[in-house]
């Protein structure tokens, strides 16, 4: 079973609005959460990460939180633009493994339209 | 932009044959990794290195080989392609600092086996 589970499997937003994606998680230990952003025929590129002290950090337009005691995440995009287009993946990383291992969601596809 | 590299990018063979997917990265990571991930689904490790003649099996298993005979180059190699090996393959690297390492991955290969 994922442990790491996002919503909406997909999302469609005019150019200009703004949105928000969910992450929830179950993976325990927690070391830090990810939110990368995967372009189509791309490689995931790293937006923000968050250990468990820290409940926002932001990225230009991209601002993540993190509940650490519900286990929940969002990433919020303001004032979308065209170039957002792609699939947001939340990956949680647990603790106490060399590897630090990594749990991947399936991600949100978003599309913007002008 | 992260300074990992993959060849091929894109990559029609047929039943049976040897195919070696490449990886390089100009970083100076010790740690790498391959993932596989099929569309609208999760990443799935499958292999990877802490460093020269480190080589591990992930998470998910997986019939291709791997090898680290240097620090920037970690190809992967399917020694007779089916067409249950049709996926993307995407290779990452991180430094090697304790926790919180960010993975830099590569575009990835897209694999289609007839």
């Amino acid at each position: 079973k994922n442990q790491v589970e996002q919503s909406p499997q997909s999302l469609i937003i005019l150019e200009g609005k703004n949105c928000t994606l969910q992450c929830n998680y179950t993976v325990s230990p927690f070391s830090n959460l990810r939110w990368y952003k995967q372009d189509t025929g791309r490689g995931p590129v790293s937006l923000t990460i968050m250990t468990f002290s820290e409940n926002t950090k932001s990225n230009g337009r991209y601002t993540a939180t993190l509940d650490a005691d519900t286990k929940q995440s969002s990433l919020h995009i303001t004032a979308s633009q065209l170039s957002d287009s792609a699939s947001y993946i939340c990956v949680v990383s647990d603790r106490g493994s060399t590897l630090g291992r990594l749990y991947f969601g399936r991600g949100t596809q978003l599309t913007v339209w002008p | 932009e992260a300074d990992i590299y993959q060849t091929p990018r894109y990559l029609v063979i047929g039943t049976g044959k040897k195919i070696t997917l490449e990886c390089s990265q100009t970083m100076g990571h010790d740690k790498m990794y391959w993932y596989q991930q099929d569309p609208g689904m999760e990443l799935h490790l499958i292999h990877y290195s802490y460093g020269v003649n480190s080589t591990e099996k992930g998470d998910l298993s997986s019939e291709s080989t791997v090898s680290r005979i240097r620090t920037e180059h970690f190809p992967l190699t399917l020694e007779s392609a089916r067409p249950s090996h049709t996926s993307q393959y995407l290779c990452a690297s991180s430094p090697e600092k304790g926790g919180q390492e960010t993975q830099y991955f590569g575009p990835g290969t897209r694999l289609l086996v007839l």
